[in-house]
């Protein structure tokens, strides 16, 4: 198993542009979010869904939407960026149910916004 | 989900077990305590979880208090490779949102 993994690893981009961070899990969970982590603070959860076609709104969620158009994807896009939005991006995955639904955490995405 | 309070830094001698405490005295009865750490730059690594008992892994064990109001992660031989950010989470087990806190920074010294 390749577990959850994100591409790209580093990315930056101007003011206004858009872009897609890809994340792919192949565990066959359920479960998937999108995280933000500023530098020296804990993370903050974006989006997430708890199964294809299904999304919904985490605790900063604005400037970015999310799409689950099948169980292993769930890309991030930022429609126009700002320098608000430079952050590690992490995202992760987990099972619906049973008495422990543990989060697996892919490696990141370093964004830069100028 | 309850709030937590953790301290934001302690060091730890290498060998010796490091003792990671968490204060959640707002806990209902139906949440969990959930510990993950991340290591520099990593994503978050999940260690342990539990609910009322004690529980142990091969990673660690989570100590949680009778009144449940607090718990304590204990690192039996703490590593050079333990140093990390360690993250005391409670949380309903349904759904998968985390609440992250700013955790406590674990330096395990030589």
């Amino acid at each position: 198993n390749a577990g959850v993994t994100q591409t790209p690893k580093f990315q930056v981009l101007k003011t206004g542009q858009s872009m897609t961070l890809q994340c792919a899990q192949d565990m066959n969970h359920e479960y998937m979010s999108w995280y933000r982590q500023d530098p020296g603070m804990g993370l903050r959860l974006i989006h997430y869904s708890v199964g294809a076609g299904i999304t919904d709104q985490g605790e900063v969620p604005n400037g970015y939407n999310v799409s689950r158009s099948t169980t292993e994807d769930f890309p991030l896009r930022l429609l126009s960026a700002a320098p608000s939005q430079t952050s590690v991006y992490f995202c992760a995955s987990s099972y619906a149910g049973g008495l422990s639904n543990e989060q697996f955490f892919g490696p990141g995405t370093r964004l830069t916004v100028l | 989900d309850a709030k937590t309070t953790q301290p934001p830094s302690m060091d730890c001698a290498e060998g010796r077990a490091a003792n990671l405490p968490c204060n959640h005295s707002t806990i209902s009865g139906n949440e969990y305590v959930y510990w993950y750490r991340q290591i520099h730059s990593q994503g978050p690594q999940y260690i342990i979880h539990g609910l009322k008992n004690n529980e142990t892994n091969e990673m660690a064990s989570l100590i949680i208090t009778e009144d449940r109001k607090s718990s304590t992660l204990i690192l039996p031989h703490a590593t050079l490779r333990d140093t990390a950010v360690y993250y005391c989470i409670v949380k309903h087990n349904a759904g998968n949102m985390l609440t992250f806190g700013g955790g406590t920074r674990l330096m395990v010294k030589p």
